[in-house]
């Protein structure tokens, strides 16, 4: 099937240092790309979006970047908080409505 | 306060029972999704709906059951069709083309 996946499966990062997490998409009907943040037992929360029409997004601390000719999406995280421990997902909006997500990269913040 | 509500938090099924989950917003959203997540792994499309009285299966439908008879609300029925039903189930509502806000999901489990 069309899934988005992901290169990293588990990302361990020092405290202060960037973070960058990588997902590639296979859907070319794909228009609005989302990144999600999960913490243990609790439900995706939104972080940033990004449109089809854009190549680089940036909100507080967070930057997504999209490259459409190689079917590739990121998500930096700036000067990376214990607090930022989780697992990230990125998920594609196909045209039609199907909102797919990829398998997720656990990232770990050490102190 | 607007949100998407998710009940029960727990549920337990034995095995040959059908059991509901249910899924409440009151964001004034058209879409609705379900998604299965298993430990460890991603978020995987069970059901979505773009309007009311309308759905479309996802990737892993088998053995689900939805209704969408309001706007506000998109239950989810697991049959005794589903050979594994014990997981972790989210459900979503988003305005197409924006962010899904999750709810905080329901832990079922076959006992």
């Amino acid at each position: 099937g069309e899934n988005v996946g992901l290169h990293l499966p588990t990302l361990s990062v020092q405290e202060g240092d960037n973070s960058i997490i990588n997902c590639a998409y296979s859907n070319s009907a794909s228009d609005y790309f989302i990144w999600y943040k999960q913490e243990s037992g609790k439900g995706p929360q939104f972080i940033i979006d990004i449109r089809s029409n854009m190549d680089k997004r940036q909100g507080q601390r967070v930057t997504v970047l999209l490259n459409k000719t190689v079917k590739h999406l990121s998500l930096q995280i700036a000067a990376t908080q214990p607090g930022d421990s989780a697992v990230y997902f990125c998920a594609e909006n196909i045209r039609g409505g199907k909102l797919i997500f990829g398998q997720g990269t656990e990232l770990s913040v050490k102190p | 306060d607007g949100g998407i509500t998710q009940s029960p938090k727990y549920l337990f099924r034995k095995e040959g029972q059908n059991v509901t989950l249910s899924c409440e917003q009151n964001l004034n959203h058209d879409a609705m999704y379900w998604y299965r997540q298993d430990p460890g792994q991603g978020l995987r499309l069970i059901y979505y709906s773009q309007i009311v009285n309308d759905f479309q299966k996802g990737d892993i439908a088998e053995g689900y059951s939805v209704s969408r008879e309001k706007k506000e609300s998109f239950p989810l029925t697991v049959t005794s069709a589903q050979k594994n039903p014990t997981a972790f189930y989210l459900c979503a509502s988003s305005i197409d083309r924006t962010e899904a806000f999750f709810g905080q999901g329901t832990r079922l489990t076959v006992v």
